[in-house]
């Protein structure tokens, strides 16, 4: 089975300061998705990042970018200019390729605090 | 609007009290699944669909039932609920198992 593994329960950040969230994963597939969803207090999931394991080059999205090392099987979410907003639960995620099976896994998450 | 919906939001039940919680999407989603959260185990996930008629077991399948007969309906079944299945419920579609997943507002349940 395909496990996915956040180390740090909690963290928190100063508001404009920069902060690191640590994924790793489990699989022995050569194909597969990472993605980092966020659930603030509302519960609502929201995708903040996605990551195709054959792209080499690491997905961006305004402040947040992640560091996708395949042959360690790491995944990290760096937040930039962290803003009272990205204060929230992180979670990341894989899914094997469409022809492996499509079933999805979560880590436990990162519950993020942003400080003012 | 696109969107996933949920109902009910929130359920209190007894045990044993069979149960139905719809989900719905208007995005002509190929793939829909269900999860449930608890705290410190993040979210699992029970069943999935990659179509109409065909849905397979996730992480957490036992105690739950599920079917696909139209494309934007996915309802969650619970035959004879357990307090252990007291938990955060969300539903959730993608155009396909790979892209991005957009999430219903969950479902909170209680069985007592």
């Amino acid at each position: 089975a395909q496990t996915v593994t956040q180390s740090q329960p909690e963290m928190s950040v100063q508001e404009a300061e920069t902060v690191t969230l640590s994924c790793t994963y489990d699989t022995s597939e050569n194909n597969y998705y990472l993605f980092w969803y966020k659930q603030p207090p509302s519960r609502q999931m929201i995708l903040v990042i996605r990551q195709e394991a054959y792209k080499q080059q690491n997905a961006t999205e305004n402040r947040f970018s992640v560091n996708f090392q395949k042959a360690a099987k790491s995944f990290s979410l760096k937040i930039s200019d962290s803003q009272l907003g990205d204060t929230a639960m992180y979670f990341c995620a894989f899914m094997n390729s469409f022809n492996t099976g499509n079933q999805f896994y979560f880590g436990t998450g990162t519950s993020l605090t942003v400080i003012p | 609007e696109a969107q996933v919906t949920q109902n009910p939001r929130y359920l209190i039940t007894v045990t044993g009290k069979k149960l139905t919680v719809t989900c719905s999407q208007n995005m002509n989603h190929e793939y829909m699944s269900w999860y449930r959260q608890d705290p410190g185990l993040g979210l699992r996930q029970i069943y999935y669909s990659m179509n109409v008629e065909v849905t397979d077991k996730g992480d957490v399948p036992e105690g739950y039932k599920v079917s696909r007969k139209e494309k934007r309906n996915f309802p969650l079944i619970l035959e004879s609920p357990s307090p252990n299945q007291t938990s955060l419920y969300f539903c959730a579609s993608s155009p396909q198992g790979t892209d991005t997943q957009y999430f219903g507002p969950g479902t909170r349940l209680t069985v007592l």
